[in-house]
């Protein structure tokens, strides 16, 4: 079983301001990795497939990068909209796995 | 509109049995696998079970295996989740997510979900 591990479980910043998310697969999910964002009581929403893909509709300051082992994904300008959860997950290979996500917080 | 619409949920005992189901609509269902996907209060997501287009690939997660079964009626365009057996550490949020490719085999990310339907296994 591939385990995700996300840091930091919570990232406390201002709008406008950069925010870096990670993700560790061990062992390594080659590039097969999404992202995930989830508001309170909502659904989740796929943000970025195969890494580094955007879904559509999602705004260009969403950006996924990252290949085998880590993954990282950035938010270039923090909208008041963009607080909420992240989740990663991989699809390499059964049982499809998510790692526990990191909220993303107004400071 | 392209949704899913989960229902079915409620308090069981442990030990008890559901029924989930999601209800597809504005899109070719039956070209789809599907998935389910649960949350516990106030953790993280996980995969729970998913099915092909035909029902010819099922997979479930270790931790429901042997308790739940996964099926689908293509043409009602409806997606269920048998639950027996269940367990405290099942209560959770439980939504439906489609494949984002048609005509292939389960195991992908996923492009659509439901709202969710609270499942509470509690004595």
């Amino acid at each position: 079983e591939i385990v995700l591990t996300q840091s930091p479980d919570t990232l406390s910043l201002s709008p406008g301001e950069r925010a870096t998310l990670s993700c560790r697969a061990s062992p390594g999910a080659t590039n097969f990795l999404a992202w995930y964002q989830q508001k309170p009581g909502q659904a989740p929403r796929l943000l970025i497939y195969d890494a580094f893909n955007r879904a559509t509709g999602i705004p260009g300051r969403f950006t996924g990068s990252g290949s085998g082992t880590d993954f990282t994904l950035t938010i270039s300008s923090l909208e008041p909209e963009d607080f909420a959860v992240y989740h990663c997950q991989q699809h390499s290979s059964w049982p499809l796995t998510f790692g526990g996500g990191t909220k993303v917080e107004i400071k | 509109e392209v949704q899913l619409v989960e229902s079915g949920g409620g308090l069981v005992k442990p030990g008890g049995s559901l029924r989930l189901s999601c209800a597809a609509s504005g899109f070719s269902f039956s070209s789809y696998s599907m998935n389910w996907v649960r949350q516990a209060p106030g953790k993280g997501l996980e995969w729970v079970s998913s099915i092909s287009s035909e029902s010819s690939y099922i997979y479930y997660a270790d931790s429901v295996k042997g308790r739940f079964t996964i099926s689908r009626d293509n043409a009602r365009n409806s997606l269920y989740l048998q639950m027996n057996s269940l367990r405290v550490e099942d209560t959770a949020v439980f939504y439906c997510a489609r494949d984002p490719y048609n005509d292939r085999p389960p195991g992908w990310y996923f492009d659509l979900w439901g709202r969710g339907t609270l499942v509470t296994v509690s004595s």
